[in-house]
């Protein structure tokens, strides 16, 4: 059973606009989490995390909003940019260690 | 200062050969994984380790074996490749800064006939 669910394979944008990226959890224990991009072939790399002590974390045009009573969070980035395209992966660190749950991802596609 | 390094970036293997995939980090973290990312599954776990001689299975360890023997390196070994391993894997290190700090290797493509 996934613990952390992308239900979104894929989206696609205009350039300029609003992309939202949708992630959902199901273990209420869950007290922080992340979202990592990924080009085609490198390797996945960190882009912005929230602690569950907040409901929102903004770094420059990414800002990831999360609602614990939903057990959902989203990556909001505007505006997006034709290099923005790439997979996006929600992750979850489990309580006290390293093990990271990854969620099955969404390809964004940023049309210009 | 390389970061995380994976060889080879390729492979394709024969059902039942054996291989090493290797990686290696510069930066002096202790801990170190190894993921799997197969078409709508995201990245399993497949093996840890929270410091040199320390390793302990992940969520999808079966077929795979690690040792840990520096703190630089942490190879990955597949036993007698089957066709469901063919997939792209990952080797991480996590820095003294906490969960944000996993940094990824840039991959290697493994392909199982």
């Amino acid at each position: 059973d996934q613990q952390v669910k992308q239900n979104s394979p894929s989206l696609s944008v205009q350039e300029g606009r609003i992309s939202i990226l949708n992630c959902d959890y199901t273990n209420s224990m869950f007290d922080y989490f992340l979202w990592y991009k990924k080009y085609p072939a490198e390797g996945p790399t960190f882009l912005i995390s929230i602690s569950s002590i907040k409901d929102k974390n903004e770094d420059g045009r990414f800002t990831v909003f999360l609602n614990k009573s939903a057990k959902h969070l989203s990556l909001h980035i505007v505006p997006s940019q034709p290099g923005d395209s790439a997979v996006y992966f929600c992750a979850v660190p489990t309580s006290g260690t390293y093990k990271y749950i990854f969620g099955t991802g969404t390809r964004l596609k940023v049309l210009a | 200062n390389a970061g995380v390094t994976q060889t080879p970036k390729f492979q394709v293997l024969k059902t039942g050969q054996s291989m090493t995939l290797q990686c290696a980090q510069d930066m002096n973290h202790e801990y170190m994984s190894w993921y799997r990312q197969d078409p709508g599954m995201g990245l399993r776990l497949i093996h840890y380790s929270v410091g040199a001689g320390i390793t302990d299975q992940g969520e999808v360890p079966n077929g795979y074996n690690v040792s840990r023997s520096t703190t630089e390196d942490f190879p990955l070994r597949l036993l007698s490749a089957a066709p469901s391993q063919t997939s792209v894997y990952f080797c991480a290190s996590v820095g003294a800064g906490g969960v944000d700090t996993q940094y990824f290797g840039p991959g290697t493509r493994l392909t199982v006939l």
